[in-house]
């Protein structure tokens, strides 16, 4: 039990679906991310929500749209992907202050997604 | 902003063997964590230092802050111990983006038997 639970664990779609990815955590944490592992690359942040504020990486395409209601679940709404989106999502949670993200990261198992 | 490397990037040994993976970063740091990832893709948080040593179990991890460069050691090693060791750093300063983390591309263990 990690503490931080992503949903589904699997997930294989079309470029015209629209699907989503959950993250809940039950650790108590402020902050929350979205990454993405591609094969051979180091993790790239997406998303991240902290203290009730969102930071977005400007480089993350709009098929991609995270939504944060509560400070315990992160959703990752996906439409009209392409095959290179193929990729393990990871979510995780922190304890952040307001000046230091200086605390460990819990990480869920990660979504496999594959876009055909 | 930080450039992370790690070595070797992948590595067989047999049981037992004392294994070193190493991590050099180019800028200041305030922290280093060690990562480790399973086949199944799930990641732990193994060690978050900002000088001197830490030790968990078989585990030992050191940081040269002067020498920017930071090593993830195992002793006894077994095959449980198989996984992705990742190495990321968080600036010293708050400019780096959200979480400021840089990640190394990882370092893919695999201990036979």
């Amino acid at each position: 039990e990690t503490g931080v639970t992503q949903t589904p664990r699997h997930l294989v779609m079309g470029m015209t679906n629209k699907k989503s990815l959950k993250c809940e955590q039950h650790l108590g944490h402020n902050a929350m991310y979205w990454y993405k592992q591609s094969a051979k690359k180091p993790l790239e942040l997406m998303f991240v929500y902290s203290l009730e504020e969102r930071v977005e990486n400007n480089s993350v395409p709009s098929r991609f749209s995270p939504e944060c209601p509560n400070s315990s679940h992160l959703f990752l709404h996906l439409h009209t992907l392409q095959p290179e989106d193929s990729a393990l999502y990871l979510c995780a949670s922190s304890q952040a202050h307001r000046s230091s993200y200086n605390s460990p990261l819990h990480f869920g198992n990660g979504t496999r997604l594959t876009v055909t | 902003k930080n450039e992370v490397e790690q070595s070797p990037q992948n590595l067989t040994a047999q049981e037992g063997e004392f294994i070193t993976i190493n991590c050099s970063y180019s800028v200041g740091i305030s922290a280093l964590h060690w990562l480790q990832q399973h086949p199944g893709g799930g990641i732990v948080s193994l060690f978050m230092l900002s000088s001197g040593k830490k030790k968990h179990g078989r585990l030992i991890a050191t940081i040269n802050i002067q020498e920017k460069h930071s090593s993830l050691h195992i002793t006894a090693s077994h095959p449980r111990d198989s996984a992705v060791y990742i190495c990321a750093v968080r600036g010293g300063y708050s400019g780096g983006g959200a979480d400021g983390l840089t990640f190394g591309k990882g370092t893919h263990l695999i201990i036979q038997p």
